[in-house]
């Protein structure tokens, strides 16, 4: 079975400052690993996704995410957030074309 | 660019009737999914379909619910008995033969059920 633990419920951060927002998976397979962003009132949108190959993951927006196979994780990076990254951030496992395994979600809130 | 569409975007209803939400995948897509998201709580899947038939289905996917693709193009989840816990948001999402390691989710319906 696989399951995604994402520790922080909430982020605040300021405006231009740097975010990581947490992911850790278990799983007795390979996964693919998904960091999926739901903005206000809005649906799910893929900001980026690891299938293989270089463990460095660029997605949209500016954001990136790292996996690291030794400690189970994939952690969401952006260098400067800006106030419109305001939303809620979902990391995600699946294996093929199955069923994907969601994370409780990080409200990143940005401060001006 | 193409995309998953979902019908309506809110419905209320009360408790004890049938509702039918609607999904259009994109359309050269062949496996679909349900999810729903309580208020506050996170993304949960309900049930995948591929080939005109349930691929898996969750525990929350009881007798109560239902789907089909009664055409070519609709997606259809059908709860025949709301019940006040069924209120949330449900996604549909779909992925091609061609790239199926990437869901591509729809904009959501929001059950209010009263």
């Amino acid at each position: 079975a696989q399951s995604v633990t994402q520790l922080d419920s909430q982020v605040p951060v300021f405006e231009e400052a740097p975010v990581e927002l947490r992911c850790n998976y278990s799983s007795s397979v390979s996964v693919y690993l998904f960091w999926y962003v739901q903005y206000p009132n809005q649906g799910l949108q893929l900001l980026l996704k690891y299938l293989s190959g270089s463990t460095l993951v660029k997605g949209i927006n500016g954001f990136e995410a790292e996996f690291n196979k030794s400690q189970t994780s994939f952690h969401l990076r952006k260098p400067s957030v800006h106030i419109s990254d305001t939303a809620e951030y979902f990391c995600a496992v699946s294996f093929g074309n199955e069923k994907l395994t969601f994370g409780t979600g990080t409200r990143l809130t940005i401060i001006p | 660019e193409p995309e998953v569409t979902q019908t309506p975007s809110h419905q209320v209803t009360q408790m004890g009737q049938e509702v039918i939400l609607r999904c259009v995948p994109i359309s050269n897509h062949l496996y679909f999914y349900w999810y729903r998201q309580i208020l506050g709580q996170k993304v949960e899947f309900l049930v995948s379909f591929y080939n005109n038939e349930i691929s898996e289905k969750s525990e929350i996917f009881d007798d109560q619910f239902s789907v089909e693709r009664p055409d070519g193009s609709n997606f259809t989840l059908k709860i025949r008995s709301t019940k006040l816990e069924d209120s949330a948001m449900y996604f549909c999402a779909s992925i091609s033969l061609a790239v199926t390691d990437t869901q591509y989710f729809g904009p959501g319906t929001r059950l209010t059920v009263l």
